[in-house]
């Protein structure tokens, strides 16, 4: 599999600020999915995206798959505390860098 | 079990010896996956089994590594002649049928080599 692209590699925002991370492919995604990882625990999974221009929502979470399935993104609404954690996008056995999200009280 | 399970959750060993990493999936899971942390790193992907049969493989860093899978249930990854750079973290996951569901990921394996 091709390692999907993710950007950026660290964020730290100030709480009740908005987040967002971005992953890329040269290709075109069959889906993707994306996971979280609290510091010093293992990544959890968070949601799969398969059809084109997909729009999902978990409370302040909404994940977008883009048009042609070759980016996708993670944006955040509002930050908390409890948002802090690394933020991977995985596709075909591969996951990105992850975006390690840090936030000031 | 309830969740995907590794042992040891630690293990220290010397520059040189050999190493057994255990993984015990999710009863059911046919898909397992092994992958590799590095400290503040993102998950290098080691190799995949479907069953008890490794597809891809490509992942595995070099010949001193190995994994083995019986019975579509545990698995075994071997790290012969340990060496430094191989500490970190080895993360098992396991997925019901296919590598596009969602992974189940096990505690880890923080493997410290002296």
């Amino acid at each position: 599999g091709q390692q999907v692209m993710q950007i950026p590699q660290y964020q730290h925002v100030q709480e009740g600020e908005d987040f967002t991370t971005y992953c890329n492919s040269s290709t075109t995604l069959s889906n993707i999915q994306w996971y979280k990882q609290r510091p010093g625990g293992h990544p959890v999974f968070l949601i799969q995206l398969v059809k084109s221009g997909e729009v999902k929502k978990q409370k302040r979470l909404t994940f977008q798959f883009g048009e042609a399935k070759k980016n996708s993104s993670l944006h955040i609404t509002a930050t908390q505390t409890t948002d802090v954690g690394t933020y991977f996008c995985y596709n075909d056995m591969r996951f990105g860098a992850g975006t390690r999200l840090t936030v000031k009280p | 079990g309830a969740g995907v399970s590794q042992s040891p959750s630690n293990k220290v060993t010397e520059k040189g010896k050999d190493v057994e990493l255990r993984c015990d999936p999710i009863s059911g899971h046919t898909a397992l996956y092994w992958y590799r942390q590095r400290l503040g790193q993102g998950l290098e992907f080691l190799i995949y089994f479907q069953g008890n049969s490794a597809p891809d493989k490509s992942g595995l860093p070099s010949d001193r590594f190995s994994a083995e899978r019986t019975g579509e249930s545990v698995s075994t990854l071997t790290i012969q002649r340990t060496q430094q750079e191989d500490s970190a973290v080895y993360l098992c996951a396991s997925s019901f049928l296919t590598v596009y569901n969602e992974q189940f990921f096990g505690p880890g394996t923080r493997l410290t080599v002296l």
